[in-house]
């Protein structure tokens, strides 16, 4: 168990429709990314929130957004769903920034199905 | 980021030594190594990471090529828990970000 909480673990919506995908980080982890894995695309970074503020963007799609609250839990949202995104996202959390030392713990993963 | 190269495959006997190789030879200077490895149906976990020496934690142990272009990683003895994913990925602090940039990983078998 890394400590990283994600819910819901599966997900089966249809196209065009919004969802909201959330993760709960390691306590004390001011860090959390959102990653994308796919069976053509592989494990991609999607966005990453350091203490409520965007550190980094990766391949994200403009329908997708992400926020992290006070609290330091996150929520990834997707809307005007396709086919495509159908895939496993995992978020990870991380301590601060230590010039690339740090491990990411990565959660369960949330199954996305689109149909 | 720094290019990753890694077998697709492996296979190894379980409680014999396996060593994963990778070459990351546009490494940046500041770059950290890590491993991770992800089994079936989890997140991805994280295994080791190092700089220039060689690192040893309870999972695996980490040989740093001295020109930093390769690494490997060694588990000692490999139990079928060991089956998974393993990614290699040179990371550092891009930006001011620390996000990891999956390749595709080598799949490494333990035959019982």
């Amino acid at each position: 168990d890394s400590g990283v909480t994600q819910t819901p673990k599966h997900l089966i919506t249809a196209t065009g429709q919004r969802v909201t995908l959330r993760c709960s980080p390691r306590s004390g982890d001011l860090s959390v990314y959102w990653y994308q894995q796919s069976l053509d695309q592989g494990l991609q970074f999607l966005i990453q929130y350091y203490n409520g503020e965007e550190r980094a963007k990766g391949n994200i799609l403009e329908r997708f957004s992400a926020q992290q609250f006070p609290d330091l839990h996150s929520e990834l949202n997707l809307s005007s769903l396709e086919l495509g995104d159908s895939a496993l996202y995992f978020c990870a959390s991380s301590v601060v920034s230590s010039g690339g030392a740090n491990e990411q713990f990565f959660g369960p993963g949330t199954r996305l199905t689109v149909l | 980021d720094a290019k990753t190269t890694q077998p697709n495959s492996m296979e190894s006997n379980e409680e014999e030594p396996v060593h994963l190789p990778c070459n990351h030879s546009t490494i940046s200077g500041t770059d950290y190594i890590h491993w991770y490895r992800q089994l079936p149906s989890q997140g991805p976990e994280y295994v080791i990471h190092g700089l220039t020496s060689n690192v040893n934690n309870r999972m695996a142990s980490l040989a740093i090529a001295e020109d930093r272009k390769s690494s490997t990683l060694i588990l000692h003895r490999a139990t079928l828990r060991d089956a998974a994913v393993y990614y290699c990925i040179p990371s550092g602090l891009l930006g001011g970000s620390e996000k990891l940039v999956f390749g595709k990983g080598m799949k490494l078998t333990v035959n019982p």
